[in-house]
C-alpha cells in the first residue's frame, strides 16, 4: 500500500530534550515536506526536500532540523524542544511536478 | 501574511442539504488549487482540485468553483452526508512550484 509513515504518533517530552520524528514513504517520491498544524493557523511548512541531500527552509523553520540521506526517509529533528513547538506535525511527499501531496497520519507532540 | 484564507472556522449543515465551503487567496501567481479533507487522528487526504484554466471541476457529490477575478474558490458538497463531517483545507500552488500553501481550515459538521 502506498503510504507515508510517521513515528511516533504521540509524544510527550520535556523542554530541551532532543527528539526525532521519523517519516518514511514507499512511493519513490522525490519531494518531501514537514508541516505543523496549529489552531487558527492551518498547515504551515517547516522544511522541505526536493531530493536526496537537497533540503531547504519553509515558512517556520526555527528550532527544527531535517536531513535527507535516503530518498524514502525525511526525519524531523528538534535539538532543544520548547513549549511553543507543541503542535500536530505532518510529513508529506509527492512526485516532483506532481499536483498534490500524500500525507502521513500525523505526530502529536507536547513539550512541557 | 496569510496567502490562502478560509474565513469560516466552522460550518454546520443539515444532512441532505448543500454544504458550501469558501476560500480566498491573495497571490495571483497561484494557478492550481486543491481541497483536502481531514478526519481526527488522520492525515489530510486529497479530495478534489482545479486548474486556473478552468472555472469548475466536478467529482460525484463534490464540485469546486474558481473565480479568478475575485481570487475566490468554493467547494460544494451535494447532498451532504454524515461522513462528510471533517476539517476541510483549501490549498494553492504556483506554476512550477512544488509547495502547497494551506488555509486555516473549516470544520464541517453534518447534522442528522
Amino acid at each position: 500500500e502506498a503510504q507515508v509513515t510517521q513515528n511516533p504518533r504521540y509524544l510527550i517530552t520535556v523542554t530541551g530534550k532532543k527528539l526525532t520524528v521519523t517519516c518514511s514513504q514507499n512511493m519513490n517520491h522525490e519531494y518531501m515536506s514537514w508541516y505543523r498544524q496549529d489552531p487558527g493557523l492551518g498547515l504551515r511548512q517547516i522544511y522541505y526536500s526536493m531530493n536526496v541531500e537537497v533540503t531547504d527552509k519553509g515558512d517556520v523553520p526555527e528550532g527544527y532540523k531535517v536531513s535527507r540521506k535516503e530518498k524514502r526517509n525525511f526525519p524531523l529533528i528538534l535539538e532543544s524542544p520548547s513549549p511553543n513547538q507543541t503542535s500536530l506535525y505532518f510529513c508529506a511527499s509527492s512526485l516532483l511536478g506532481g499536483s498534490g501531496y500524500t500525507f502521513g497520519s500525523g505526530t502529536r507532540l507536547t513539550v512541557v | 501574511d496569510q496567502q490562502v484564507k478560509q474565513n469560516s472556522p466552522s460550518l454546520s449543515v443539515q444532512e441532505g442539504r448543500i454544504s458550501i465551503l469558501n476560500c480566498d487567496y491573495t497571490n495571483s501567481m497561484f494557478d492550481y488549487f486543491l481541497w483536502y479533507k481531514k478526519y481526527p487522528a488522520e492525515g489530510p487526504t486529497f479530495l478534489i482540485s482545479i486548474s486556473s484554466i478552468k472555472d469548475k471541476n466536478e467529482d460525484g457529490r463534490f464540485t469546486v468553483f474558481l473565480n479568478k477575478s475575485a481570487k475566490h474558490l468554493s467547494l460544494h458538497i451535494v447532498p451532504s452526508q454524515p461522513g462528510d463531517s471533517a476539517v476541510y483545507f483549501c490549498a494553492a500552488k504556483g506554476q512550477g512550484a512544488q509547495k502547497l500553501v494551506f488555509g486555516q481550515g473549516t470544520r464541517l459538521t453534518i447534522n442528522p
